[in-house]
């Protein structure tokens, strides 16, 4: 299995909803990561976990919770998002000298 | 601050043209420079540099990696169609805790008939 897996492929919330990204990954990868892309910029960092800790957090916002349940998992919890949030979400996850493999992406939007 | 720098910013060619993608980095720790083409969805791998001057190939795209001048070509030959996506450079970094992807943004290739 050489895939990272993201669901739900699509997201429709509203400000006062509460909901999870999930990523999974079966690589044996021990670092996972999310990454935020907003229409026509590059991704940009959001969290990463290396060996189920948090290691990074790019000062992002509270109202986005991330958690590592196991090497495998990644979510990411949503909370009060503002329209502004509305993007495409992406995992991926790494090894060394192996690359990064991203997800497919949820594609969020905050109404 | 680790940066990625792409240009150009966006190409437009004539199919069967050759184009040559650049990316410049300034990087903590640099660990490898990738290259991703992206469509509508996430970015699709194509090359992961390590060593400077060694070529990777794969069809008709083949890249470049030159770590004394921070600098990375992406060579796309005989273009079609179907190469028509957004481009982009990510350098890695060690952190010491763990590594990041820092990502330029994008070299946007339109080919046309």
């Amino acid at each position: 299995d050489t895939e990272v897996t993201q669901t739900p492929k699509h997201l429709v919330m509203g400000m006062t909803n509460k909901k999870s990204l999930k990523c999974e990954q079966h690589m044996g990868h021990r670092a996972m990561y999310w990454y935020k892309q907003k229409a026509k910029k590059p991704p940009e960092l959001m969290f990463v976990y290396s060996y189920e800790k948090l290691s990074i957090n790019e000062s992002v916002p509270s109202r986005f919770s991330p958690e590592c349940p196991n090497s495998s998992l990644l979510n990411l919890h949503l909370h009060a998002l503002q329209p502004e949030d509305s993007a495409l979400y992406l995992c991926a996850s790494s090894a060394w000298g192996d690359g990064y493999t991203f997800g497919s992406g949820t594609r969020l939007t905050v109404v | 601050e680790d940066k990625v720098v792409q240009s150009p910013l966006s190409l437009v060619v004539h199919e069967g043209d050759t184009v040559t993608l650049n990316c410049s980095y300034e990087v903590t720790n640099f660990r490898s420079l990738l290259w991703y083409k992206q469509e509508k969805k996430a970015p699709t791998f194509l090359f992961m540099l390590t060593s400077s001057g060694i070529e990777k190939k794969s069809g008709r795209l083949s890249s470049i990696l030159d770590k004394k001048e921070l600098f990375s070509i992406l060579n796309i030959t005989a273009t079609q169609t179907g190469d028509s996506a957004i481009y982009l450079c990510a350098v890695e970094g060690d952190t010491g805790t763990a590594s990041k992807l820092t990502f330029g943004t994008g070299t946007r290739l339109q080919v046309t008939l």
